[in-house]
């Protein structure tokens, strides 16, 4: 699976749009975007996941550069229970087994 | 719906000692797996599992023992603790990876300390 490439800490202002990036310029084909967060020292929490195409859910949204090399997660109106570290993960689509590799993340501290 | 339930929540042992800690799921999911977290560090997967009868290593499986006698179980020993296992461990479990792509359910941990 690819590595990714996650700033270590960002700050956003309660209310306004978090934008979280990430890179990942050895992606291939077959691998997909994952995004999860831990608040505080709970489980990790999933939030979205893409392959090639823009996804949005309730939570959150998920833009990927069309060469696939990066990507960024979105959170539209950031609350201060959004305040966690940020994981972004790629993963093939193996045919067996799922080893998800977290990496350090990125804490984001929403400010009011 | 439970989902992931780990226990016990805090566990503190001594050096030598062995311990289990324990991992259910109530999904019918197949794949189970176990991860450390060290402080300020991210996760490291030690063992998983894609189904009952079968185990494989992580990254870091010295030290730890898995195996997978039921779907919904997953234990994970460690046979002698060492103050270098001191740390907060998860346990995750999803449907199987074959022919799609599904999100990990995460437990809320077990936190460890050797003494």
């Amino acid at each position: 699976d690819a590595k990714t490439t996650q700033p270590p800490s960002m700050d956003c202002a309660e209310g306004r749009a978090a934008n979280l990036p990430c890179n990942h310029s050895t992606i291939s084909g077959n691998e997909y975007v994952y995004w999860y967060r831990q608040i505080h020292s709970q489980g990790p929490q999933y939030i979205i996941h893409g392959l090639k195409n823009n996804e949005t859910n309730e939570m959150a949204s998920l833009i990927i550069t069309e060469d696939r090399k990066s990507s960024t997660l979105i959170l539209p109106h950031a609350t201060l229970r959004d305040t966690a570290v940020y994981y972004c993960i790629v993963r093939s689509r193996d045919n067996y087994g799922q080893n998800f590799v977290f990496g350090p993340g990125t804490r984001l501290s929403v400010l009011p | 719906n439970a989902g992931v339930t780990q226990t016990p929540k805090f566990q503190v042992l001594k050096t030598g000692q062995s311990m289990t800690l324990q991992c259910a799921q109530d999904m019918n999911h197949e794949y189970m797996s176990w991860y450390r977290q060290d402080p300020g560090m991210g996760l490291r997967l030690i063992h998983y599992s894609v189904g009952a009868g079968i185990t494989d290593q992580g990254e870091v499986p010295n030290g730890y023992n898995v195996s997978r006698s039921t779907t919904e179980d997953f234990p994970l020993r460690l046979l002698s603790a060492a103050p270098s296992q001191t740390s907060v461990y998860f346990c995750a479990s999803s449907r199987s990876g074959q022919g799609g792509i599904t999100p990990l359910h995460f437990g809320n941990g077990t936190r460890l300390t050797v003494t």
